[in-house]
Protein backbone atom coordinates (compact mmCIF):
# COMPACT_ATOMS: atom_id res chain seq x y z
CA UNK A 1 0.00 0.00 0.00
CA UNK A 2 1.06 3.36 -0.19
CA UNK A 3 3.48 5.09 2.27
CA UNK A 4 4.27 8.80 2.97
CA UNK A 5 7.14 10.04 4.57
CA UNK A 6 7.53 13.83 5.61
CA UNK A 7 10.56 15.91 6.69
CA UNK A 8 11.61 17.61 8.78
CA UNK A 9 9.32 17.06 11.68
CA UNK A 10 9.69 20.49 13.02
CA UNK A 11 10.83 23.66 11.15
CA UNK A 12 11.52 27.11 12.99
CA UNK A 13 11.96 29.92 10.75
CA UNK A 14 12.53 33.75 10.75
CA UNK A 15 9.25 36.02 9.73
CA UNK A 16 9.87 36.62 6.45
CA UNK A 17 12.16 33.76 5.41
CA UNK A 18 10.94 30.94 3.33
CA UNK A 19 9.76 27.25 4.39
CA UNK A 20 9.63 24.00 2.63
CA UNK A 21 8.18 20.80 3.76
CA UNK A 22 9.24 17.64 1.76
CA UNK A 23 7.36 14.45 0.99
CA UNK A 24 7.81 10.98 -0.19
CA UNK A 25 5.35 8.53 -1.70
CA UNK A 26 5.58 5.14 -2.45
CA UNK A 27 2.80 4.58 -4.85
CA UNK A 28 3.28 5.75 -8.43
CA UNK A 29 -0.51 5.29 -9.23
CA UNK A 30 -0.78 8.11 -6.60
CA UNK A 31 -2.45 11.06 -8.58
CA UNK A 32 -3.63 13.47 -5.82
CA UNK A 33 -1.32 15.53 -3.16
CA UNK A 34 -3.21 17.80 -0.63
CA UNK A 35 -1.56 19.46 1.91
CA UNK A 36 -3.37 20.44 5.27
CA UNK A 37 -2.77 23.11 8.21
CA UNK A 38 -3.62 21.84 11.40
CA UNK A 39 -3.69 24.41 14.41
CA UNK A 40 -4.16 23.64 17.87
CA UNK A 41 -7.08 21.66 18.83
CA UNK A 42 -8.86 22.28 15.56
CA UNK A 43 -9.33 20.20 12.60
CA UNK A 44 -6.94 20.07 9.51
CA UNK A 45 -7.76 22.63 6.82
CA UNK A 46 -6.97 22.32 3.29
CA UNK A 47 -4.42 25.01 2.19
CA UNK A 48 -3.47 23.83 -1.51
CA UNK A 49 -2.91 20.32 -3.19
CA UNK A 50 -1.91 19.10 -6.96
CA UNK A 51 -2.62 16.44 -9.07
CA UNK A 52 -0.37 14.73 -11.21
CA UNK A 53 -1.04 16.31 -14.53
CA UNK A 54 0.81 19.63 -13.33
CA UNK A 55 4.17 20.14 -11.80
CA UNK A 56 3.63 23.06 -9.53
CA UNK A 57 0.64 25.19 -8.07
CA UNK A 58 0.25 28.74 -6.86
CA UNK A 59 -1.68 30.13 -4.43
CA UNK A 60 0.01 33.72 -2.94
CA UNK A 61 2.31 33.00 -0.30
CA UNK A 62 2.12 29.37 -0.75
CA UNK A 63 3.05 26.63 -3.67
CA UNK A 64 3.48 23.01 -3.86
CA UNK A 65 5.57 20.88 -6.58
CA UNK A 66 5.74 17.48 -7.81
CA UNK A 67 8.08 15.42 -9.25
CA UNK A 68 5.96 12.62 -10.60
CA UNK A 69 9.50 10.40 -11.39
CA UNK A 70 11.40 10.56 -7.98
CA UNK A 71 8.06 10.38 -5.97
CA UNK A 72 8.30 13.37 -4.38
CA UNK A 73 6.39 16.82 -3.71
CA UNK A 74 6.83 19.90 -1.58
CA UNK A 75 5.34 22.85 0.07
CA UNK A 76 6.55 26.30 -0.50
CA UNK A 77 5.72 29.13 2.03
CA UNK A 78 7.31 32.30 0.99
CA UNK A 79 7.17 35.29 3.54
CA UNK A 80 6.59 33.42 6.10
CA UNK A 81 4.05 35.35 9.45
CA UNK A 82 3.37 34.14 13.12
CA UNK A 83 -0.11 33.30 12.05
CA UNK A 84 1.70 30.61 9.66
CA UNK A 85 2.92 28.85 12.84
CA UNK A 86 1.25 25.19 12.96
CA UNK A 87 1.44 21.75 12.13
CA UNK A 88 1.75 20.73 8.39
CA UNK A 89 0.22 17.20 7.02
CA UNK A 90 0.92 16.43 3.58
CA UNK A 91 -1.31 13.48 1.73
CA UNK A 92 -1.76 11.46 -0.95
CA UNK A 93 -3.68 9.04 -2.92
CA UNK A 94 -5.02 7.22 -5.98
CA UNK A 95 -8.69 8.83 -7.53
CA UNK A 96 -10.99 8.58 -4.73
CA UNK A 97 -9.01 5.96 -2.66
CA UNK A 98 -8.47 7.20 1.12
CA UNK A 99 -5.69 9.71 1.87
CA UNK A 100 -2.79 8.54 3.29
CA UNK A 101 -1.47 11.09 5.34
CA UNK A 102 2.29 12.29 5.82
CA UNK A 103 3.92 12.25 10.09
CA UNK A 104 3.44 16.10 9.95
CA UNK A 105 5.74 19.02 10.30
CA UNK A 106 5.44 22.09 12.57
CA UNK A 107 6.54 25.16 11.64
CA UNK A 108 7.03 28.06 13.79
CA UNK A 109 7.69 31.03 12.71
CA UNK A 110 9.63 33.68 15.16
CA UNK A 111 8.51 37.22 14.98
CA UNK B 1 -15.05 23.54 0.05
CA UNK B 2 -17.80 21.96 2.20
CA UNK B 3 -18.31 22.97 5.80
CA UNK B 4 -18.47 20.11 8.15
CA UNK B 5 -19.04 19.80 11.95
CA UNK B 6 -19.13 18.05 14.88
CA UNK B 7 -20.74 17.64 18.03
CA UNK B 8 -19.90 17.63 20.54
CA UNK B 9 -16.86 19.48 20.55
CA UNK B 10 -15.12 17.84 23.74
CA UNK B 11 -16.74 15.15 26.04
CA UNK B 12 -15.52 13.71 29.24
CA UNK B 13 -16.93 10.51 30.29
CA UNK B 14 -16.78 7.36 32.66
CA UNK B 15 -14.79 4.57 31.44
CA UNK B 16 -17.33 1.94 30.60
CA UNK B 17 -20.00 4.56 28.84
CA UNK B 18 -20.80 4.35 25.42
CA UNK B 19 -20.48 7.99 23.67
CA UNK B 20 -21.38 9.37 19.92
CA UNK B 21 -20.02 12.09 18.06
CA UNK B 22 -22.01 13.54 15.43
CA UNK B 23 -20.86 14.82 11.93
CA UNK B 24 -22.93 17.01 9.47
CA UNK B 25 -22.09 18.79 5.93
CA UNK B 26 -23.98 22.01 6.33
CA UNK B 27 -23.66 23.11 3.01
CA UNK B 28 -23.09 19.96 0.57
CA UNK B 29 -24.78 16.54 0.25
CA UNK B 30 -21.85 14.45 1.12
CA UNK B 31 -20.58 11.03 -0.51
CA UNK B 32 -18.31 9.53 1.36
CA UNK B 33 -17.50 10.81 5.39
CA UNK B 34 -14.81 9.71 6.69
CA UNK B 35 -13.68 9.40 10.74
CA UNK B 36 -10.01 9.76 11.87
CA UNK B 37 -8.42 9.33 14.90
CA UNK B 38 -5.56 11.91 15.96
CA UNK B 39 -3.70 10.88 19.74
CA UNK B 40 -1.22 13.72 20.79
CA UNK B 41 1.31 15.17 18.58
CA UNK B 42 0.50 12.25 15.93
CA UNK B 43 -0.55 12.30 12.26
CA UNK B 44 -4.45 11.22 11.38
CA UNK B 45 -4.98 7.81 11.24
CA UNK B 46 -8.37 6.42 8.88
CA UNK B 47 -10.44 4.41 11.44
CA UNK B 48 -13.43 4.17 8.52
CA UNK B 49 -14.93 5.33 5.50
CA UNK B 50 -18.37 5.34 5.37
CA UNK B 51 -21.05 6.19 2.82
CA UNK B 52 -24.66 6.77 3.08
CA UNK B 53 -27.55 3.79 3.09
CA UNK B 54 -24.08 1.05 3.12
CA UNK B 55 -22.05 -0.27 6.21
CA UNK B 56 -19.46 1.44 6.75
CA UNK B 57 -15.79 -0.21 5.53
CA UNK B 58 -13.29 -0.12 8.54
CA UNK B 59 -9.48 -0.06 8.36
CA UNK B 60 -7.61 -3.08 10.07
CA UNK B 61 -7.21 -3.53 13.66
CA UNK B 62 -10.13 -1.23 14.10
CA UNK B 63 -13.09 -3.03 15.84
CA UNK B 64 -16.35 -2.41 14.03
CA UNK B 65 -18.39 -3.52 17.17
CA UNK B 66 -16.51 -0.79 19.24
CA UNK B 67 -16.69 1.66 16.95
CA UNK B 68 -20.11 1.99 15.62
CA UNK B 69 -20.59 3.77 12.55
CA UNK B 70 -24.19 5.05 10.97
CA UNK B 71 -24.56 7.14 8.03
CA UNK B 72 -28.11 7.84 8.02
CA UNK B 73 -28.00 10.50 5.44
CA UNK B 74 -26.09 12.28 3.10
CA UNK B 75 -25.11 15.32 5.70
CA UNK B 76 -25.16 12.83 8.72
CA UNK B 77 -22.96 10.56 9.45
CA UNK B 78 -22.28 9.28 13.87
CA UNK B 79 -19.98 7.54 15.64
CA UNK B 80 -20.70 5.97 18.77
CA UNK B 81 -17.97 4.36 20.81
CA UNK B 82 -18.81 2.51 23.08
CA UNK B 83 -18.00 0.82 26.23
CA UNK B 84 -15.07 3.78 26.19
CA UNK B 85 -12.14 2.96 27.84
CA UNK B 86 -9.03 5.30 28.96
CA UNK B 87 -7.28 4.50 26.12
CA UNK B 88 -10.60 5.35 23.82
CA UNK B 89 -9.00 9.19 24.60
CA UNK B 90 -8.09 10.59 21.86
CA UNK B 91 -9.46 13.30 18.97
CA UNK B 92 -11.51 12.00 16.87
CA UNK B 93 -12.14 14.08 13.70
CA UNK B 94 -14.20 13.18 10.22
CA UNK B 95 -14.07 14.61 6.77
CA UNK B 96 -16.20 14.47 4.13
CA UNK B 97 -16.37 14.62 -0.03
CA UNK B 98 -18.58 15.75 -2.29
CA UNK B 99 -19.47 14.52 -5.77
CA UNK B 100 -16.60 13.04 -7.49
CA UNK B 101 -14.33 15.03 -6.15
CA UNK B 102 -11.02 13.09 -3.73
CA UNK B 103 -11.23 16.45 -2.03
CA UNK B 104 -11.96 16.03 1.87
CA UNK B 105 -12.86 18.68 4.37
CA UNK B 106 -12.57 18.11 7.51
CA UNK B 107 -14.40 18.71 10.70
CA UNK B 108 -13.29 20.74 13.94
CA UNK B 109 -12.66 17.69 15.85
CA UNK B 110 -14.14 16.16 19.21
CA UNK B 111 -11.65 15.92 21.87
CA UNK B 112 -12.56 12.88 23.96
CA UNK B 113 -11.58 12.12 27.42
CA UNK B 114 -12.37 8.95 29.44
CA UNK B 115 -11.61 8.81 33.20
Amino acid sequence: GENVEQHPSTLSVQEGDSAVIKCTYSDSASNYFPWYKQELGKGPQLIIDIRSNVGEKKDQRIAVTLNKTAKHFSLHITETQPEDSAVYFCAASFNTDKLIFGTGTRLQVFP
Amino acid sequence: GAVVSQHPSRVICKSGTSVKIECRSLDFQATTMFWYRQFPKQSLMLMATSNEGSKATYEQGVEKDKFLINHASLTLSTLTVTSAHPEDSSFYICSVTVGDSNEQFFGPGTRLTVL
